[in-house]
């Protein structure tokens, strides 16, 4: 069965950075996107970007450029998020889910990050 | 970027009823349109692809359709756990965009 399993709630300090994951299992981590969201707290979806584990290539959305980096690990299934220059606007759950066909049909389970000094 | 329009952002609703959620999208988006639900808590949970396509363990009662520039979420008989937020999500063309969601709740 298809599963990502994110790292656990952070707590980090303004204009620090922070590195997420997502361990992939049950399907062919190389051959699918992997998308990752932002919900900041009581707030909608946003999408910032995606990764293609198989290349490593990677799409972001331009509110995100330069505050993210998606990297994936081929050898241990598993993406990663990386926010740097954390502000207070950071804070957020952020998800990864999987892309292709049907595409976003499995997520994480959330990642919370706070930042406050 | 495309915008998605959604409405209404909140719907109060009874049992039974026959509720439609919509977004319309600023441009052509073909039918790369998803559907989620999403209840406190929890990751969303995709609902409807392709725009009318019925995701994988999705209830029959849930059903998407498009018309032009505007596409439905249609809940034929709500049921108490149905009562979430929605959001739409457009894959055409990046960066992908999400609907503004509604929140459909028990009159």
């Amino acid at each position: 069965q298809v599963q990502l399993q994110q790292s656990g709630t952070e707590l980090v300090k303004p204009a620090s950075s922070v590195k997420i994951s997502c361990k992939a299992s049950g399907y062919t981590f190389t051959s699918n996107y992997m998308h990752w969201i932002r919900q900041q707290p009581g707030n909608g979806l946003e999408w910032i970007g995606w990764i293609y584990p198989g290349n490593g290539n990677t799409r972001y959305n331009q509110k995100f450029d330069g505050k993210t980096t998606l990297t994936a690990d081929k050898s241990s299934s598993t993406a990663y998020m990386q926010l740097s220059s954390l502000t207070s606007e950071d804070s957020a759950v952020y998800f990864c889910v999987r892309g292709g066909l049907p595409g976003f049909d499995y997520w994480g389970q959330g990642v919370m990050v706070t930042v406050s000094s | 970027d495309i915008q998605m329009t959604q409405s209404p952002s909140s719907l109060p609703a009874s049992l039974g009823d026959r509720v439609i959620i919509t977004c319309r999208a600023s441009q052509d988006i073909g039918d790369y349109l998803r559907w989620f639900q999403q209840k406190p808590g929890r990751s969303p949970r995709l609902m409807i692809y392709g725009a009318i396509n019925q995701a994988a363990g999705a209830p029959s009662r849930f059903s998407g359709s498009r018309s032009g520039p505007d596409y439905s979420l249609t809940i034929s008989s709500l049921e108490s756990e149905d009562m979430a937020d929605y959001y739409c999500l457009q894959s055409k063309e990046s960066p992908f965009t999400f609907g503004s969601g509604t929140k459909l709740e028990i009159k």
